[in-house]
């Protein structure tokens, strides 16, 4: 099973700043997903990268790849306080494997 | 939103007795997964499912069974509860296998053993 290491485990922000949240392994992803969620709710797929060296952007939220595809960042730019929740990423245990592991995330709260 | 419902939203049961959980979907998606999560533990797998009658066991699958009989619904079932078992259960689906297809989650199902 591929353990998945994510930093910080919380973070406290004020509204405005910027941050990053970062997702590691010792072994190689074949691809890696990062999930938001909210209290009370199930998380919520945000973006999926596959190959070493993306970088995809939604909004204010950067996500990168890298090269050697064992480790991704999440950056936020000018946080809100409804970017406040716990960021999880995810991958697969190994090659045909159905089951997605997941990170134990980083609790993010935005403060206004 | 994916259609996924999860029942009930929140139970309290005693330490011994059988409980069961539903999840119903109406993606009609081939892969469902039961996961818990836990402080300090994050979402763990417990059971998954790859079609109707086909299941196979995650990494916390101890005291925990599944069934399967049709397409839409995923039964979760703890044959004798324990207090190690309160926990948020959450349903997902997919409707593929592959290493970037997505999960879909339900809103969980919060579950006390006293």
């Amino acid at each position: 099973t591929q353990l998945l290491e994510q930093s910080p485990q919380f973070l406290s922000i004020q509204e405005g700043e910027n941050l990053t949240v970062y997702c590691n392994s010792s072994s190689v992803f074949s691809s890696l997903q990062w999930y938001r969620q909210e209290p009370g709710e199930g998380p919520v797929l945000l973006v999926t990268v596959v190959t070493g060296g993306e970088v995809k952007k939604l909004k204010r939220l950067t996500f990168q790849f890298g090269d050697a595809r064992k480790d991704s960042s999440l950056h936020i730019t000018a946080a809100q306080p409804g970017d406040t929740g716990l960021y999880l990423c995810a991958s697969r245990s190994g090659a045909g494997s159905y089951q997605l592991t997941f990170g134990k995330g980083t609790k993010l709260s935005v403060i206004p | 939103d994916a259609g996924i419902t999860q029942s009930p939203r929140h139970k309290v049961t005693e330490t011994g007795t059988p409980v069961t959980l539903r999840c119903h979907q109406t993606e009609n998606h081939r892969y469902m997964y039961w996961y818990r999560q836990d402080p300090g533990h994050g979402l763990r797998l417990i059971h998954y499912s790859y079609g109707v009658k086909d299941t196979d066991k995650g990494e916390v699958s101890d005291g925990y069974s599944v069934s399967r009989s049709k397409t839409e619904d995923f039964l979760l079932t703890l044959e004798s509860a324990t207090s190690s078992q309160t926990s948020v259960y959450f349903c997902a689906i997919s409707p593929k296998g592959e290493s970037n297809s997505p999960l879909h989650f339900g809103n969980g199902t919060r579950l006390t053993v006293t």
